[in-house]
């Protein structure tokens, strides 16, 4: 089956840095998403990764190795603002999203 | 703002009523879905148009009936519903095809309560 998992909850101090690691299996494998959805709000993109490797983007990074099924989202410079849930979503062989439950994060002053 | 609008944000309805979800992308989009949002779970895909022609329908109750009359609209019919539908519904659109790129947009959902 397909299956996405990542930590429930995790906390940070503010101005910190925190990783959130994802692990996935799926049918076929066409990238990796990360999303950000602060309470009651709309998940909103933050990364995709196809290829190994860092990509960073502010004080944002995401990490892809295929080969491990593995993933993490880094972020630097802790903000009170990234108390938030962030999803972890791999794109399927049918272009499909397959959804992690998400971490909850939580920044403490 | 995401370019992804859904109403109403919020509803209550009993397990006899009927009411519909709307959504409606202004991205230009082809492809649009309706996802299921419960505590502490992962987002459920219930539907994805694609082109306005259904796809994927995974094995949603058919008290859920979805319509899509154009690329732009999406509505999910709702009717006899039970408690354990009660959820965020959220409504999403994407380029699936020329861009390579399938990052999805979603609105700001419809918090159900069935009571």
């Amino acid at each position: 089956g397909q299956n996405i998992d990542q930590p429930t909850e995790m906390t940070a101090t503010e101005g910190a840095i925190v990783q959130i690691n994802c692990t996935y299996q799926t049918s076929g494998f066409n990238g990796l998403f990360w999303y950000q959805q602060h309470a009651g709000e709309a998940p909103t993109f933050l990364s995709y990764n196809v290829l190994d490797g860092l990509e960073e983007k502010g004080r944002f990074s995401s990490f892809l190795s295929r080969s491990k099924g593995y993933s993490y989202l880094l972020l630097k410079e802790l903000q009170m603002k990234d108390s938030a849930s962030y999803l972890c979503a791999a794109l399927d062989s049918n272009y499909q999203l397959i959804w992690g439950a998400g971490t909850k994060l939580i920044i403490k002053p | 703002e995401t370019g992804v609008t859904q109403t109403p944000r919020h509803l209550v309805m009993g397990m006899t009523n009927k009411k519909s979800l709307k959504c409606e992308q202004h991205l230009g989009h082809n492809a649009m879905y309706w996802y299921k949002q419960s505590a502490k779970k992962p987002l459920e895909l219930m539907f994805v148009y694609n082109f306005k022609e259904q796809t994927e329908n995974n094995s949603v109750p058919s008290r859920f009936s979805p319509e899509c009359p154009n690329s732009s609209h999406l509505f999910l019919h709702l009717h006899t519903l039970q408690p354990e539908d009660s959820a965020l519904y959220l409504c999403a659109s994407s380029q699936q095809e020329g861009t390579g790129s399938y990052e999805q947009y979603f609105g700001p959902g419809t918090r159900l309560t069935v009571t």
